[in-house]
């Protein structure tokens, strides 16, 4: 079974761009969360899609957005991009039997 | 809100033990604990539900304290293996339909 995929591995933006990070969970499961992860501050809920919608949402600013799709697949989008943007993205999807997270390895973005 | 995790950091030798301990201002339902190596995903560890027995496998265990809303992961004899950061990801209600809330982690470092 294909792990937790998560596109781009790396990207380096400028402050006000935006960015869109993609995550395809694996098949089968229907829950996909984010989360932000910078030193210090462990992983930060950002938000939680299931079957397209989103369920729950952390405490982040409107700038941070998601949706999920018919297949599961999932994307985040962050719009004028500031420093403190910088982080390690990481996508989980959820097993529903047995509530297990798997995640992906993230995408590091790195705003300039 | 976000769990309280302690110590931040500890260092073993091969063979030692360690308890890390991750606690809640609110009532939780299940405790999460998940192992992070420098550069990769983290990876699921065990769950622990309201209600249910202490898990374990091999020489890592946890306990789950629900009145006081505390969970300890146990670590006995430690290997090399063990080396890095443990988060506990917590939550409220029942597993489909909260999400996980992470503390900030424990950086577990065994030496020779």
């Amino acid at each position: 079974k294909a792990g937790v995929t998560q596109t781009p591995r790396y990207l380096i933006k400028t402050r006000g761009q935006q960015v869109t990070l993609s995550c395809s969970p694996i098949s089968g499961h229907r829950s996909v969360s984010w989360y932000q992860q910078t030193p210090g501050q462990g992983l930060q809920f950002l938000f939680e899609y299931f079957s397209e919608t989103q369920r729950n949402k952390g405490n982040f600013p409107g700038r941070f957005s998601g949706r999920q799709f018919s297949n599961s697949r999932s994307e985040m989008n962050v719009s004028t991009l500031e420093l403190g943007d910088s982080a390690l993205y990481l996508c989980a999807s959820r097993d529903g039997g047995t509530g297990e997270l798997f995640f992906g390895e993230g995408s590091r973005l790195t705003v300039l | 809100q976000q769990p309280v995790q302690s110590p931040q950091a500890v260092i073993l030798r091969e063979g030692e033990d360690a308890v890390i301990n991750c606690s809640s201002s609110k009532a939780l339902y299940s405790v999460h604990w998940y192992r992070q190596k420098h550069g990769e995903a983290p990876i699921f560890l065990m769950i622990l539900l309201k209600g249910g027995e202490q898990k374990g496998h091999d020489k890592i265990s946890a306990s789950f304290n629900e009145k006081k809303q505390q969970s300890s992961l146990y670590l006995t004899a430690s290997q090399l293996s063990y080396s890095g950061t443990y988060f506990c990801g917590t939550g409220q209600f029942t597993s489909g339909n909260t999400p996980l809330v992470f503390g900030k982690g424990t950086r577990l470092s065994v030496i020779a």
